[in-house]
């Protein structure tokens, strides 16, 4: 099994819907991250938490929320998705002390119609 | 804002060739430098990483070269294999191993062929 899961794995939704995506975590690391990947701009930083109380801002949060249910649950909701919002999402996790490794699960595929 | 800039966005590279890969940051506060490697369908996996207090860090056949003054490091993929065919991202942070969060760069594909 993954050490880093995330459900969905592939979702198509409609402009105006609300979509959350999960990941899931048996590493035991308190750090975990949700990146957007899009052809030619690479992995950009939605948003990122260190433990349950601490959520931080990435780059490009706007449009999106996160929750941080438990130290291994860590999820990310487009509250009324928009078609700029089609792209491959990650999750990744890192331990404390961090080794300098994320560790990434397989991507969720999100298109916005 | 690219922090960190990757070049090239693709690359062909017959087997057994050298294969590089070139990246360029702006922010001199950077201090941990990673490459990962990214098969299709899968995520994102860390290949090597270098800090600067080094011009080079080399594992088997990839070697990254770093360059402090010029703000440039690089992979470079010696005797390339058809199953070295992935996407590479190089990435940047604060921190040293402890950092809050990775910037990456836009990607290469590369592709080796047989």
């Amino acid at each position: 099994d993954a050490d880093v899961t995330q459900t969905p794995r592939n979702r198509i939704t409609k402009t105006g819907k609300r979509i959350m995506l999960e990941c899931s975590q048996t590493k035991g690391h308190d750090r975990m991250y949700w990146y957007r990947q899009d052809p030619g701009l690479g992995l950009r930083l939605i948003y990122y938490s260190f433990d349950v109380k601490d959520i931080n801002k990435g780059e490009i949060s706007d449009g999106y929320s996160v929750s941080r249910q438990a130290q291994a649950k860590f999820s990310l909701s487009l509250e009324s998705a928009i078609p700029n919002q089609t792209a491959l999402y990650f999750c990744a996790t890192a331990g404390t002390p961090n080794t300098g490794e994320l560790f990434f699960g397989e991507g969720s595929r999100l298109t916005v119609l | 804002q690219q922090q960190v800039k990757q070049s090239p966005q693709s690359l062909i590279v017959q087997k057994g060739g050298i294969s590089i890969i070139n990246c360029a940051y702006e922010n001199t506060a950077f201090d941990y430098f990673p490459w990962y490697q990214q098969f299709p369908g899968k995520g994102p996996a860390l290949l090597i990483a270098i800090r600067p207090d080094v011009s080079e860090k080399k594992e088997g056949r990839f070697t990254i070269s770093f360059n402090k003054s010029a703000k440039q490091f690089s992979l470079h993929i010696m005797d390339s294999q058809p199953g070295d065919s992935a996407t590479y991202f190089c990435a940047a942070s604060k921190g040293g191993t402890g950092f809050q969060k990775l910037v990456f760069g836009t990607g290469t594909r590369l592709l080796v062929s047989p």
